[in-house]
């Protein structure tokens, strides 16, 4: 099956700049999005189709991607963006939503 | 506005079964993909189950395939998930979600707040 592979955890100062990525076989040729997820809640989308904010997300936080893999930065990183991250593709061969482990970001 | 709600989720003992429900408002249900998503305890997000908008077509992940099944009543704008012979390993908090797509996964935007399943003897 399918596999993202995504770090468990990224740490990085308020001000500066968090890059997480996620890797995954031929994942060049998938539509990759990231999801948000605070502490007891819900998750939410902050980047599909790769690169696209849904409304209401700070341009701060972009996708991106290269060979096989897909990155999310957050620019300028605030305190408030201490969270779980996921990255989650459709696996169009068996069918199946695939979600990366999720990447913890600290703001120290 | 746009909202997704969860329910029936509780304790329940190994082998039984429960009905999930998601009630939708403030969009077209009829016209959106839609998925179940969980999330065990201190644990990563896992796909469970989509629908097309019509219900037609469905997909399962393979660890709960032919115990869980998703389906929906656009009549009602609610989506549900029948979950049987239940395992410990589905305690989980169980989120549904809306897919922009129409016939197939794109994307999900919109997530409820989760309803937790606990089972336990």
């Amino acid at each position: 099956s399918y596999v993202l592979t995504q770090p468990p955890s990224v740490s990085v100062a308020p001000g500066q700049t968090a890059m997480i990525s996620c890797g995954g076989s031929n994942i060049g040729s998938q539509s990759v999005h990231w999801l948000q997820q605070k502490p007891g809640q819900a998750p939410v989308l902050v980047v599909h189709d790769d690169t696209d904010r849904p409304s209401g997300i700070p341009e701060r936080l972009s996708g991106s991607k290269s060979g096989n893999t897909a990155t999310l930065t957050i620019n300028r990183v605030e305190a408030g963006d201490e969270a779980d991250y996921f990255c989650q593709v459709w696996d169009t061969i068996g069918d199946h939503v695939v979600f990366g482990g999720g990447t913890k970001l600290t703001v120290l | 506005q746009v909202q997704l709600v969860e329910s029936g989720g509780g304790v329940v003992q190994p082998g039984r079964s429960l009905r999930l429900s998601c009630a939708a408002s403030g969009f077209t249900f009829s016209s959106y993909a839609m998925h179940w998503v969980r999330q065990a305890p201190g644990k990563g997000l896992e796909w469970v189950a989509f629908t097309s908008y019509d219900g037609k077509k469905t997909f399962y992940s393979d660890s709960v395939k032919g115990r869980f099944t998703i389906s929906r009543d656009n009549s009602k704008n609610t989506l549900y998930l029948q979950v049987t012979s239940l395992r410990g390993e589905d305690t989980a908090a169980y989120y549904c979600a809306r897919d922009v797509g129409f016939t197939g996964p794109l994307y999900m935007d919109v997530w409820g707040k989760g309803t937790t399943v606990s089972v336990s003897s």
